[in-house]
């Protein structure tokens, strides 16, 4: 079964506008953390946000937040105002066992934003 | 304060040679992760190694790979006899490990790209 999903394989969205990715995760343990990265053309991976799933609050940074919906297994990146720099690649991804010493990062298979000027 | 650093960053190697990638971890990190992204794919996850141990190599092929993370100097990850379909961008992060429980902070570096002809 995959344990991230990303059922966006591209997505064209008008400068301005705000645009959601979504993103689905499974997993049974109860601690784990829940993550959304960049990668534009050049390449290298940028960590947007992150989200742990005892936090309470959404996760938010600048433009960025994470609409965390623990009981639906959905961490969906939300994008304001979105600009032509925004057009990349973007990948979900999670870590279980935060507190354990099995450290690997899942990553989703990625949505590929494009941003209309 | 630099970040993870990788070398090379472009690697063409022919059909039968050996690849090897360098990581340099962020200063202070002992923790190194390297993950494997496949054209249009995201990244997964190979092997996680701390100094002089390899904790978790589930995500590493069974032949021809093989990583290392020596008491000095970077981690080396070596695939040998290389094949075309070992053309991928290969990713190397490093994180301080449970440091204050929040173990979810993996630093990315640029990746190496491998080119098999």
């Amino acid at each position: 079964a995959q344990k991230i999903t990303q059922t966006q394989p591209g997505m064209f969205v008008q400068e301005k506008e705000a645009v959601t990715l979504d993103c689905t995760y499974d997993t049974s343990d109860p601690s784990y953390g829940l993550f959304w990265y960049k990668q534009p053309s050049s390449g290298e991976m940028i960590f947007l946000i992150y989200q742990g799933s005892y936090d309470q609050q959404n996760a938010t940074e600048g433009r960025y937040s994470l609409n965390f919906q623990k009981a639906r297994k959905s961490a969906n990146l939300v994008i304001s105002a979105s600009q032509l720099g925004d057009s990349a690649m973007y990948f979900c991804a999670m870590r279980e066992g935060l507190y354990s010493s099995a450290s690997k990062i899942i990553f989703g298979s990625g949505t590929r934003l494009s941003i209309r000027p | 304060n630099a970040g993870v650093m990788q070398n090379p960053r472009h690697l063409v190697r022919r059909r039968g040679q050996e690849a090897r990638l360098r990581c340099s971890p962020m200063k202070g990190h002992s923790h190194v992760y390297w993950y494997r992204q496949l054209p249009e794919e995201g990244l997964k996850f190979m092997v996680y190694l701390q100094k002089e141990n390899i904790i978790d190599e589930s995500g590493m092929p069974k032949e021809r790979f093989s990583a290392e993370f020596p008491k000095e100097g970077p981690s080396i990850l070596r695939i040998q006899q290389v094949v075309r379909g070992d053309s991928a961008a290969y990713f190397c992060a490093s994180s301080l490990g449970l440091a204050g429980g929040h173990a979810y902070e993996q630093y990315f570096g640029p990746g190496t790209r491998l080119t098999v002809t």
